[in-house]
């Protein structure tokens, strides 16, 4: 069974802190792995990826891919407390296989 | 070019009752998911329809629990006989077509369902 594990589940950090987040996962088939940001609402898309070693980046978050250990980061740096939210990773199977969801990290910045 | 539009945002329902819960997918997407998210948990996929065919409902319990994509009109999240244990968020995602240039799912804003 595919399946996409996060952690931590929570992170409180003080603004100007750099994070990395971590997904590791199982799948017979890989595609791609994503990462989401989920405010108060819809989760909203950072990256896809697909190829190992190939940082994605965005201005202060970037994310990387490891398809020989299974695992996926995301790093935040110098930290606002706007990026509090929680952060879901996911995986795309190949074929026509809908995504399967880490449980997220939840991440709050303060002051 | 709206994105996923879901409706209502908020649905309150007493125990017994059904709750109707839509989707329209942005357009020129023939894909739709729908997600289930429950307080501290992620996204637990559901059900995953294209144009009046559902594809993969491997997700969906096996009761109460119903969805469709007509040719014509959004996406219906349907539960009969609601319990407590049903109150969720349900989100719903579009993507134009799997295998090609752009697979990340767009979500919509969610529904939220409180059961009474």
């Amino acid at each position: 069974e595919d399946k996409v594990v996060q952690s931590p589940l929570s992170l409180v950090v003080h603004e100007g802190d750099t994070v990395t987040l971590n997904c590791s996962y199982e799948v017979t088939n890989f595609r791609s792995l994503l990462w989401y940001k989920q405010e108060k609402k819809a989760p909203t898309f950072l990256f896809m990826l697909t190829s190992s070693g190939i940082e994605k980046k965005s201005g202060r978050l970037s994310s990387i891919l490891d398809k020989k250990e299974l695992f996926s980061i995301l790093n935040i740096t110098a930290t606002q407390t706007g990026d509090s939210a929680i952060y879901l990773c996911a995986l795309s199977p190949s074929g026509n296989t809908p995504l399967v969801f880490g449980k997220g990290t939840r991440l709050s910045v303060i002051a | 070019n709206a994105g996923v539009m879901q409706n209502p945002r908020h649905l309150v329902r007493r125990r017994g009752q059904e709750a109707r819960l839509r989707c329209s997918p942005m357009k020129g997407h023939s894909h739709v998911y729908w997600y289930r998210q429950l307080p501290e948990e992620g996204l637990k996929f559901m059900v995953y329809l294209q144009k009046e065919n559902i594809i993969d409902e491997s997700g969906m319990p096996k009761e109460r629990f119903s969805a469709e994509f007509p040719k014509e009109g959004p996406s219906i999240l349907r539960i009969q006989q609601v319990v407590r244990g049903d109150s969720a968020a349900y989100f719903c995602a579009s993507s134009p077509r799997l295998g090609g240039k752009n697979t990340e799912a767009f979500f919509g804003q969610g529904t939220r369902l409180t059961v009474v």
